[in-house]
């Protein structure tokens, strides 16, 4: 079983709509929680940390459900910019290694 | 804004030959890392440096694969006879430090290799 597994997509919406995705973790002792954007054959970049209580950053908000080992990042009043591909990150407790998931893709139509 | 380095940006080479990648993290970073990323895969973690010491190549297949920071900044990532499955993007990314919870990464723009 994969350490972080995401549904790939790609979630195809319009702009001004709502989407949202989840990504699962296996290991429950895990402590941090991130999301990464990453263009087309370009590098991730942080996009947001995830919180335990959630946390917001402008359109994107991030939920971390310990219980039930996903998180989640939804965004709201999609712009065509947002179009990308989400990598999910996980810190690897113990040896502080961050695990990527395959990353979850979006594109925002016009 | 400092960014992370990465030379060449794109490389093709015939299977069996040499490569060697470039990395020169953000100043000031002593963890350093080289990750490979397949497409429509996640960046694998290949070699981690804290300064110029390897703290974890457990992901390396060492039998072609070499990486140094001799000087604990820039880093060098080789691969030895190159072959058919290694094409992919080779990113590196840089940290302030190796501690849970509070590593963001920078990444430099990758380099494509392209094994024929």
């Amino acid at each position: 079983r994969k350490e972080v597994e995401q549904d790939p997509g790609p979630f195809n919406v319009p702009e001004g709509a709502t989407v949202a995705f989840n990504c699962t973790y296996s290991n429950s002792a895990s402590q941090s929680f991130f999301w990464y954007r990453q263009d087309c054959r370009k590098e991730p970049k942080l996009l947001m940390s995830v919180y335990s209580s959630g946390n917001e950053d402008g359109r994107f908000t991030a939920q971390l459900n310990r219980a039930s080992q996903y998180i989640s990042l939804l965004i709201r009043d999609s712009k065509l910019s947002d179009s990308a591909t989400y990598l999910c990150v996980v810190n690897t407790p113990n040896d502080y290694k961050l695990s990527f998931g395959a990353g979850t893709t979006v594109t925002v139509r016009a | 804004e400092a960014e992370v380095a990465q030379s060449p940006r794109y490389k093709i080479t015939e299977k069996s030959q040499a490569v060697a990648f470039w990395c020169d993290p953000i100043s000031g970073h002593a963890t350093l890392y080289w990750y490979r990323q397949i497409l429509g895969q996640g960046p694998e973690l290949l070699v981690q440096f804290q300064d110029e010491s390897v703290v974890d190549d457990s992901q390396l297949p060492k039998d072609r694969f070499s990486a140094e920071r001799l000087k604990g900044v820039d880093s060098t990532l080789k691969i030895q006879p190159a072959e058919l499955g290694d094409s992919a993007m080779y990113l590196c990314a840089s940290s302030l430090a190796w501690v849970a919870g509070n590593n963001e990464q920078f990444f430099g723009p990758g380099t494509r290799l392209t094994v024929l």
